[in-house]
């Protein structure tokens, strides 16, 4: 039982260029999430899913998309790296309701130049 | 909306207690509570739900106040080990799948 993986741990991006952040989790949770955390920001919600086939916007969304084909498998795909999306990337998933935490990827560090 | 939680940091010698507050301008279904030591991923404490009793974890223990809107996360006796960053987390329109985080809180325990 692995967890939540999320490769690569980290990357250096020239602005313009796109990349997909890979997370997989092992558990069957239909709750997947993906943050951004930055120094004084706490952690930030960028895009969630309930569920295969279902995503919805959280509260950074903007330059990233993301998909759900799969119950494991939730990429984050940047589109077109800005400075500004530089940041410490984290993955989480969770089983649906009850006293049920969300587990977190160990994260991917990004650096944009 | 982001919770809002206080104080920022604190410091606390080894053996005395916290209190870390978290409040919501919106009505509260649950909160979560998640301690992030520097460098690491965040690790689930505890979570709190609408109705529910009040928890505890070690000699970490919360309370959910339905009516203020806000929780509270206690460390009682406090060890080296619980130095790192409180985050709380409220689902957002109800949906635990929306977790919002507030911006936490930094712990440090010295000996």
């Amino acid at each position: 039982n692995a967890g939540v993986t999320q490769t690569p741990k980290f990357q250096v991006l020239k602005t313009g260029q796109s990349m997909t952040l890979q997370c997989a989790q092992d558990m069957n949770h239909e709750y997947m999430s993906w943050y951004r955390q930055d120094p004084g920001m706490g952690l930030r919600l960028i895009h969630y899913s309930v569920g295969a086939g279902i995503t919805d916007q959280g509260e950074v969304p903007n330059g990233y998309n993301v998909s759900r084909s799969t119950t494991e498998d939730f990429p984050l795909r940047l589109l077109s790296a800005a400075p500004s999306q530089t940041s410490v990337y984290f993955c989480a998933s969770s089983p649906v309701g009850g006293d049920y935490g969300y587990t977190f990827g160990s994260g991917t560090r990004l650096t944009v130049v | 909306q982001q919770p809002v939680q206080s104080p920022q940091a604190v410091i606390l010698r080894e053996g005395e207690d916290a209190v870390i507050n978290c409040s919501s301008s919106k009505a509260l279904y649950s909160v979560h509570w998640y301690r992030q030591k520097h460098g690491e991923a965040p690790v689930f404490l505890m979570i709190l739900l609408k109705g529910g009793e009040q928890k505890g974890h070690e000699k970490i223990s919360a309370s959910f106040n339905e009516k203020k809107q806000q929780s509270s996360l206690y460390l009682t006796a406090s060890q080296l080990s619980y130095s790192g960053t409180y985050f709380c987390g409220t689902p957002s329109g109800g949906s635990q799948g929306n977790l919002i985080f507030g911006k936490g809180t930094k712990l440090s325990v010295k000996p």
